[in-house]
């Protein structure tokens, strides 16, 4: 089955030590986004490519990155990460956005420690 | 700058009974308007979708929900509850224009015997 799959699910890291969130599809879909959810809150867009342009949100912060190889795989890269960024990590996909449906992975919940 | 509103943090309602989970949205434009589905510790499932066709859209699991531009609404509805039904509910909407989704702020629906 065509499907959004993300690793690990679970990652638990230490204050400032770097780590990277894995999101990979089979769908084929041109665009992938990455969310950050904390605890009983909205999902809230960090960034998304189209294609091969990239596309940051205001708001996210430096210390957060993302890569895109290829139309398959995308990494976020949290360079130093803090106890405010425990959360759970979405990654999805869309072929023509707006109207097309946003694919989701299970997510990677992250814990900060 | 689009944006919606879900009423009630929490919805409670019984087996069998009608299940109302209200939306609004703000728009300068015609908007795009989406419910997802979020059980524990998953992604988000597409439960249905308005891209300016039809104004009642049907969606899985027998949920349905109206556009009424009069009221800039766009609530969620099931005529009967089921126990599964359980879980976190987001309303979304985007433009013709934008690459994004912008959540609301998610209902819990909780479902008693």
């Amino acid at each position: 089955d065509a499907m959004v799959i993300q690793n690990p699910r679970y990652q638990v890291t230490q204050f400032g030590k770097p780590v990277t969130l894995s999101c990979s599809q089979t769908l084929n879909h041109n665009v992938m986004y990455w969310y950050q959810q904390k605890s009983s809150q909205a999902p809230k867009l960090l960034f998304h490519y189209y294609d091969k342009d990239f596309n940051n949100e205001a708001d996210t912060p430096d210390n957060f990155q993302s890569r895109r190889p290829n139309t398959s795989f995308c990494f976020l890269d949290i360079r130093s990460p803090g106890l405010g960024d425990t959360a759970m990590y979405l990654c999805a996909t869309s072929t023509s956005p707006p109207t097309d449906t946003q694919y989701f992975g299970p997510g990677t919940r992250l814990t900060v420690l | 700058a689009q944006s919606v509103t879900q009423l009630g943090s929490h919805v409670s309602v019984s087996e069998g009974a009608l299940v109302l989970l209200r939306c609004n949205y703000s728009s300068s434009v015609p908007p795009y308007l989406f419910w997802y589905v979020q059980y524990p510790n998953q992604g988000l499932q597409l439960l249905l979708k308005y891209t300016s066709a039809a104004t009642l859209v049907k969606g899985i699991n027998g949920f349905e929900a109206e556009f009424k531009k009069s009221e800039t609404s766009f609530h969620l509805t099931k005529p009967s509850a089921h126990m599964s039904d359980a879980a976190e509910y987001f309303c979304a909407v985007s433009e013709w224009g934008f690459q994004k989704l912008v959540f609301g702020t998610g209902t819990r629906l909780l479902v008693s015997p």
